[in-house]
């Protein structure tokens, strides 16, 4: 089965920094990856799907990348409401997602 | 608006079978190319698919979970359902259903606790 990672694990930023988290496959799942938000009591929110497709209605700070075994999740200008955890998802093979990525700010 | 939210009971007993079901508004379970999911959350955070099932019926489960899941729809209800059986304390997480190949609606999630 396929493993993610994500790197790094917490993340501390000031307002409108550029903060750039790092999802690893651990074998080749193509551009079949999907980003999500989720805030404290809620359920996760679709951001992008197949690795850098920017679902609607999200604000175009944020951006993806990657093909392969290696993807990244961009926010270009980080805001207050984007205080969350992130996580990346493959769906190439059934569904696997990622341990998190903690988005605090300063 | 597409809107779904998961029901049934919190509390389960170990080796129980634990039945949880999605009740979907704005769109209809047998809407074309549409895939209906589970997904739990463990109290540490992590996400764990579970399985779906296609408008057609057909189903797809985590191969780890494959021998205790059964996701079956109800189309006059517009309702999809979850059984996961010989449950364990292991089990205890927050219940979520989800629309789409990429999971693009989620419902609140309902947490069902393993307990004696």
């Amino acid at each position: 089965d396929i493993q993610m990672t994500q790197s790094p694990s917490t993340l501390s930023a000031s307002v409108g920094d550029r903060v750039t988290i790092t999802c690893r496959a651990s074998q080749s799942i193509s551009d079949w990856l999907a980003w999500y938000q989720q805030k404290p009591g809620k359920a996760p929110k679709l951001l992008i799907y197949k690795a850098s497709g920017l679902q609607r209605g999200v604000p175009s700070r944020f951006s993806g990348r990657g093909s392969g075994t290696e993807f990244t999740l961009t926010i270009s200008s980080l805001q207050p409401d984007d205080s969350a955890t992130y996580y990346c998802q493959q769906y190439h093979d059934y569904r696997t997602f990622g341990p998190g990525t903690k988005v605090e700010i300063k | 608006q597409v809107q779904l939210q998961e029901s049934g009971p919190g509390l389960v007993r170990p080796s129980q079978t634990l039945s949880l079901t999605c009740t979907v508004s704005g769109d209809s379970i047998s809407s074309a190319g549409i895939y209906w999911n589970w997904i739990r959350q463990f109290p540490g955070k992590g996400l764990e698919w579970i399985g779906y099932i296609f408008y057609t019926g057909s189903t797809h489960y985590n191969p780890s979970l494959k021998s205790r899941i059964l996701i079956s729809m109800d189309t006059s209800q517009n309702q999809f359902s979850l059984k996961l059986s010989s449950v364990t304390a292991a089990d205890t997480a927050v219940y979520f259903c989800a629309r789409g190949y990429e999971l693009e609606y989620w419902g609140q999630g309902a947490l069902v606790t393993v307990s004696s």
